[in-house]
């Protein structure tokens, strides 16, 4: 079964740090780009960050330049997302995707985790 | 910069009824677009890609058209799992991914 399963959310303060991960199985890991997207309460989707299958090649949304990494080991079959200067608004549930059907990095995200909770908060 | 606008925000329909949702884009995106439904508290789930093409597994009451900037997201008979929120996504460029979806719920 293909999975992506995150981990690493929770309750942290303005200007803090937090790092999700991403754990994939079923599929040969190394051979896709993988993206985060987030999704604030009772909002909608925003994509955060996408990284190519060899990591060589990386962007961010305007709104986590800076701040976020996004990072991946493929012996682990493990993306990673660090996140600093945390801000209110980077309250969400995080989730990381598989990119497929595109063009580099970019695609459609066909496979999905169950998403981790992030929440930003004195 | 694409900005991805959905219509309408909101549709009340019944079991039965044919649904369609347009996605529209502030510039051409070729055919670069993907579907997803969302439930409350689940991870959205893939059902178009290419504008057209049904993913695998996805019923085929499900349909997608259009090229450029227009878009359409068709329900040909609403089933009682499909109450959720659709949304669009561009994937010709990084900026503004989604739209801001379509919630579908019980008229």
């Amino acid at each position: 079964e293909v999975l992506l399963v995150e981990s690493g959310g929770g309750l942290v303060k303005p200007g803090g740090s937090l790092r999700l991960s991403c754990a994939a199985s079923g599929f040969t890991f190394s051979r896709w780009s993988m993206i985060w997207v987030r999704q604030a309460p009772g909002k909608g989707l925003e994509w955060v960050s996408s990284i190519s299958s060899t990591g060589s090649d990386i962007y961010y949304g305007d709104s986590v330049q800076g701040r976020f990494t996004i990072s991946r080991d493929n012996a682990k079959n493990s993306l990673y997302l660090q996140m600093i200067s945390l801000r209110a608004e980077d309250t969400a549930v995080y989730y990381c995707a598989r990119v497929q059907y595109g063009s580099g990095l970019l695609g459609a995200f066909d496979i999905w985790g169950q998403g981790t909770m992030v929440t930003v908060s004195s | 910069d694409i900005q991805m606008t959905q219509s309408p925000s909101t549709l009340s329909a019944s079991v039965g009824d044919r649904v369609t949702i347009t996605c529209r884009a502030s510039q051409s995106i070729s055919n670069w677009l993907a579907w997803y439904q969302q439930k409350p508290g689940k991870a959205p789930k893939f059902l178009i890609y290419k504008a057209s093409s049904l993913e695998s597994g996805v019923p085929s009451r499900f349909s997608g058209s259009g090229s450029g900037t227009e878009f359409t997201l068709t329900i040909s008979s609403l089933q009682p799992d499909d109450f959720a929120t659709y949304y669009c996504q561009q994937y010709s460029s990084y900026s503004s991914m989604f739209g801001q979806g379509t919630k579908v719920e019980v008229k």
